[in-house]
């Protein structure tokens, strides 16, 4: 079975400052890795996502996140983030060529101040 | 190209009762999948259907049901609703499988009393 620990349930920020959410999997299998962000009273919109590859994936946001086999894990981070990036983000996992399943984290409240 | 749409948005229902909720899949996706998202539990899997088949189901009890029509549109059924049914039901859709992306409708907010 999978499971994803996302370290943080609250991540509070100051405007233009730089953030990393921490996100830990386990899974005896290959998977795919994925970062949703959903936003109030709205469901989950997808991120970002690590299928193969670079390691480093980015998303139109100046989001990226770095996907580390030998640490089972795959941060997110924003060199500067902006107000707009007040959401909870979600870090994910699906079994390569397994059940169309996503495990999902309990999720980062990233809030941010101005 | 339209999203994933989810009717209603918001239900409010009696201990006891049954309640329908309905998935409108993107054009051209065939593979739907619903969530439960609650503060306590997170996100948690229901099932998965695939032309019209149920391909994969989550460990939830036999009160939540589900189907998908020819056309691809999902429905997902919990009869007998208890109190900690209260969630948000989320459905996505995705193409057939793999590699590609679930994406997610707005969701609908159930409230049992």
């Amino acid at each position: 079975a999978q499971s994803v620990t996302q370290l943080d349930s609250q991540v509070p920020v100051f405007e233009e400052a730089p953030v990393e959410l921490r996100c830990n999997y386990s899974s005896s299998v290959s998977v795919y890795l994925f970062w949703y962000v959903q936003y109030p009273n709205q469901g989950l919109q997808l991120l970002l996502k690590y299928l193969s590859g670079s390691t480093l994936v980015e998303s139109i946001n100046g989001f990226e996140a770095e996907f580390n086999k030998s640490q089972t894990s795959f941060h997110l981070r924003k060199p500067s983030v902006h107000i707009s990036d007040t959401a909870e983000y979600f870090c994910a996992v699906r079994v390569i060529q397994g059940a169309q399943k996503l495990v999902f984290g309990q999720g980062t409240r990233l809030t941010i101040n101005p | 190209k339209a999203g994933v749409t989810q009717t209603p948005r918001y239900l409010i229902k009696t201990r006891g009762q049954q309640v329908t909720l309905s998935c409108s899949p993107i054009s051209g996706h065939r593979s739907v999948s619903w969530y439960q998202q609650t503060p306590g539990q997170g996100l948690q899997f229901l099932f998965e259907y695939f032309s019209e088949t149920q391909r994969n189901k989550g460990n939830f009890p036999g009160r939540f049901s589900g189907r998908q029509f020819s056309n691809s549109r999902s429905e997902m059924n919990v009869s007998t609703l208890e109190l900690g049914d209260s969630a948000l039901y989320l459905c996505a859709s995705s193409l057939q499988a793999d590699r590609n992306p679930l994406h997610f409708g707005n969701g609908t907010r159930l409230t049992v009393t």
